[in-house]
Order: C-alpha cells, then structure tokens, then sequence
C-alpha cells in the first residue's frame, strides 16, 4: 500500500518552541516537498529535495529547516524564528525532480494529507 | 514574477450542468499543467495533466489547453454535489507553480 504518509495530524507550538513535522513516502519518489497553506491562499513552497543529501530553499525558507538524510523521509522542523506559523502544512513528492523541463508524467505532485499547525 | 492566475469564485453551477474553470500563466516557457482537486481540510489530489495543445477527456472531466493564449481550463460534465471543491491549477517551467485556486459549488 504505496503512499505518503504525515504526522501528526494535528499540532500545537508555544511560543518559542520548535516543532518537527514528519513525512514518509514509500513511493520510491526521488523528489520531496514542504507547501504551507493559508486560508483561502494557494501553495507556497517552503523546501524541497531533488535527492538524498540535497535540498534547496523554496519560496518562504525563512524561519523553517529540513533534513533529507534518508530517500523515504523529509522532515521540517519550524524554528522558533517563524513569526507566523499557524498554517496547514503539505508534503509531497514526485517520481523525479525540477530541473526536468521537457514535459514528463515524472513531475506530477502527490500530497500527504497535511498537518495542521497551530500556535497558542 | 512567474504567476498563475485564477479566479477564486466561489463558482455556483446547478447539478448535471457543465463546470467551467479556467487558469492563466505568465511563463511561455511552461511545458506541464495539471489540475487539482481540494476538498476542505483535506490535502489536493491530482486529477488531470495535460502537455500538448488541444483537449484531453478523463471520464467527466476534460482539460483544454492554448499555450499560445497562456491559457488552460478544467471542464466537468454533469456536475454532481461531490464534484463541489477548490480546483487548483499548477503549471511547471523549472518549478511547479500553484494558482490561488477556484472554490466551485454544485447546486442540487
């Protein structure tokens, strides 16, 4: 049963704190990627990973890490230096990465079903 | 900027009427399109892609794109309640870009 896989489903920051957010694929995807949605907005990239041991900064880096030390796993840790994080939070991943400019089936997104992060 | 544009809606359209959602880019270079479907809370879900001009049908749904206009729109046939949703247009140079999206409702 192939898929991408989000935890936890729900999260809650104090001020301060950071928090990790976990996303697992099984999909044997070489690319990954961290989305943030707001209300009522689309999807702005926050980080994303053409391959293990490389990602690069997205639209809305700031405040926000990620690791990608495993090809299944691409974590994001929200720092305490993120003002706003309140937000829903999407991973997806694809079977091959940007960069491919010629059309290809290789570029369609799959999501996670999301976290959704608030801060007290 | 690269940008892609859509209306945001809401969207009514009566059930078994056809649906009409369209989606503008600035990149003449854009080589992929594709639409997605997000129900509220719920994380968006793939349900067409498109690369070549012209039209491409998948059951009720039919995605029509002019690269020369910039443009590429999501047709549903015989809308139904369940099709009601936020559909998402995406286009990809060296990077998928998300449009704002379109809140459509199925009046029953």
């Amino acid at each position: 049963d192939g898929g991408i896989t989000q935890s936890p489903k729900y999260l809650f920051r104090k001020e301060g704190q950071n928090v990790t957010l976990s996303c697992e694929q099984n999909l044997n995807h070489d690319a990954m990627y961290w989305y943030r949605q707001d209300p009522g907005q689309g999807l702005r990239l926050i980080y994303y990973s053409q391959i293990v041991n490389d990602f690069q900064k997205g639209d809305i880096a700031e405040g926000y890490s990620v690791s990608r030390e495993k090809k299944e796993s691409f974590p994001l840790t929200v720092t305490s230096a993120q003002k706003n994080p309140t937000a829903f939070y999407l991973c997806a991943s694809s079977i091959a990465g940007s960069g491919r400019r010629e059309p290809s089936s290789y570029n369609e997104q799959f999501f996670g079903p999301g976290t959704r992060l608030t801060v007290l | 900027q690269k940008e892609v544009e859509q209306n945001s809606g809401p969207l009514s359209v009566p059930e078994g009427a056809i649906a009409s959602l369209n989606c503008t880019y600035s990149d003449r270079g854009s080589q992929s399109f594709f639409w997605y479907r997000q129900y509220s809370g719920k994380s968006p879900e793939l349900i067409m892609f498109i690369y070549s001009n012209g039209d491409k049908e998948d059951g009720r749904f039919t995605a029509q794109l002019n690269k020369a206009s910039q443009y590429v729109s999501l047709l549903i046939r015989d809308s139904q309640p369940s099709d009601s949703a936020t559909y998402l247009c995406a286009v990809k140079e060296d990077k998928i870009i998300f449009g704002k999206g379109t809140r459509l409702h199925i009046l029953p």
